[in-house]
């Protein structure tokens, strides 16, 4: 069975500081991983993925991912938070094409002025 | 292109009583899940239907069901109501045309149910 483990239910960073988010997974086959996030009163908005290829993967408003094979890790991160960043962070994973993804508890990010 | 849409956005329900929650995925999109959202539990997968057929489903009882329509649209059913069905209720669609997770799925924002 798949697992995500999201270290951290609360993480809090300065406006320009480096954001880094943990995750990390359990899958008995090659994973497929996501990142999400999730917005007040908000439905989930996809922010990156992998599925193979380039172990880091570049998301949306600026954050990325690299994927470690030996750690079973995808941790997210950005250089330089901002207070438009301030959200819940969901990461999941898919066995494969046809299995539904599996989300880990999210992570809420404050980011202080 | 319109995203994916959810009815009602909130709704409030006594125990006891059913519940009926419709979700339209982006046009030309043929599967749609569904997921629960609560504090405790995280997100959980319900079901997931691909051309009005259920393709998936969690580990949620019985009183939980769905179906899909031949437009793609999609509702969700929940029988017999108990408080701990609280939740936001969360419809995802995508193109599955490969039958692919790397299909990306587009969340809608959301049925928030409360339970009386």
């Amino acid at each position: 069975a798949q697992s995500v483990t999201q270290l951290g239910s609360h993480v809090s960073v300065s406006e320009g500081a480096l954001v880094l988010l943990r995750c990390n997974y359990s899958s008995s086959v090659p994973p497929y991983l996501f990142w999400y996030v999730q917005y007040p009163n908000q439905g989930l908005q996809l922010l990156l993925k992998y599925t193979t290829g380039a172990t880091l993967v570049k998301g949306i408003n600026g954050f990325e991912a690299e994927f470690k094979k030996s750690e079973t890790s995808f941790h997210l991160t950005k250089p330089s938070a901002h207070m438009s960043d301030a959200a819940e962070y969901f990461c999941a994973v898919s066995r494969s094409g046809n299995t539904p993804l599996v989300f880990g508890k999210g992570t809420r990010l404050s980011v202080i002025a | 292109k319109a995203g994916v849409t959810q009815t009602p956005r909130y709704l409030i329900k006594t125990r006891g009583q059913q519940v009926t929650l419709s979700c339209s995925p982006i046009s030309g999109h043929r599967s749609v899940s569904w997921y629960q959202q609560t504090p405790g539990q995280g997100l959980q997968f319900l079901f997931e239907y691909f051309s009005e057929t259920q393709r998936n489903k969690g580990n949620f009882p019985g009183r939980f069901s769905g179906r899909q329509f031949s437009n793609s649209r999609s509702e969700m059913n929940v029988s017999t109501l108990e408080l701990g069905d609280s939740a936001l209720y969360l419809c995802a669609s995508s193109s599955r045309t490969s039958g692919s997770s790397t299909d990306t799925q587009y969340f809608g924002p959301g049925t928030r149910l409360t339970v009386l």
